[in-house]
């Protein structure tokens, strides 16, 4: 069964350094998620992304944040500045076939640790 | 913006005895509604969604109940087993599906 893939799964990085977390969506779905989870609380809806732009985006998706779908595979998130708060567990999500819209699939999670 | 709470945030079952955990959500406009299941350490998985056309829907031990009058949506565990035993959350999208919303989460427990 095809599965949302992500890398790395941890990234250690200090504060003020700018990451990029990366994910490769189910092959024939067509809107992409990042989600935010920190420790022990709810997952938070961060962007999402469809036809090469960005459909919606919440209030933590600030200028600090953006997104790229650099080819046809990957799908990718760059925090620039990390802060001490950014530390999360950072999921992509995939839906939509033309037979199903809305069912998201998650990926494994890159775990950021900010220093 | 949309809203949803969850409840309870906690719940702990004896094995065989049934769940049930309950969303309620504030956008009229909101009208699909997926359940996650989510392990230690691991990604959420979806186990069940209702879209707003539909009142109830079962699949094997697992159902999902929408009230869009009241605008809560339940899901329903009968005949619990400990791997039951995880974090669980709902969700609201709207019709585009370009944004979700979730609740806080359950933590349920199946005692064995």
């Amino acid at each position: 069964e095809p599965e949302v893939t992500q890398t790395p799964s941890h990234q250690v990085t200090q504060m003020g350094q700018e990451v990029i977390l990366r994910c490769v969506p189910i092959s024939n779905h067509l809107y992409f998620y990042w989600y935010r989870q920190i420790l022990g609380q709810k997952v938070e809806f961060l962007v999402s992304f469809y036809n090469n732009e960005i459909s919606e985006k919440s209030e933590i998706f600030d200028d600090q944040f953006s997104v790229e779908r650099p080819d046809g595979s990957n799908f990718t998130l760059k925090i620039r500045s990390t802060k001490l708060e950014d530390s999360a567990m950072y999921f992509c999500a995939s839906s939509g076939t033309l037979s199903s819209s809305y069912e998201q699939y998650f990926g494994p999670g890159t775990r950021l640790t900010v220093t | 913006g949309e809203n949803v709470e969850q409840h309870p945030s906690t719940l702990s079952v004896q094995e065989g005895d049934s769940a049930v955990i309950k969303c309620t959500y504030s956008d009229s406009a909101s009208n699909y509604f997926p359940w996650y299941k989510q392990e230690l350490g691991k990604r959420p998985q979806l186990i069940i969604d209702i879209r707003s056309n539909v009142g109830e829907k079962k699949d094997q031990r697992i159902a999902v109940t929408l009230n869009k009058t009241a605008k809560h949506f339940s899901l329903h565990i009968t005949e619990t087993q400990p791997e039951d035993s995880a974090v669980y959350f709902c969700a609201a999208s709207n019709l585009a599906g370009n944004q979700f919303y979730f609740g806080t989460g359950t933590s349920l427990t199946v005692i064995p």
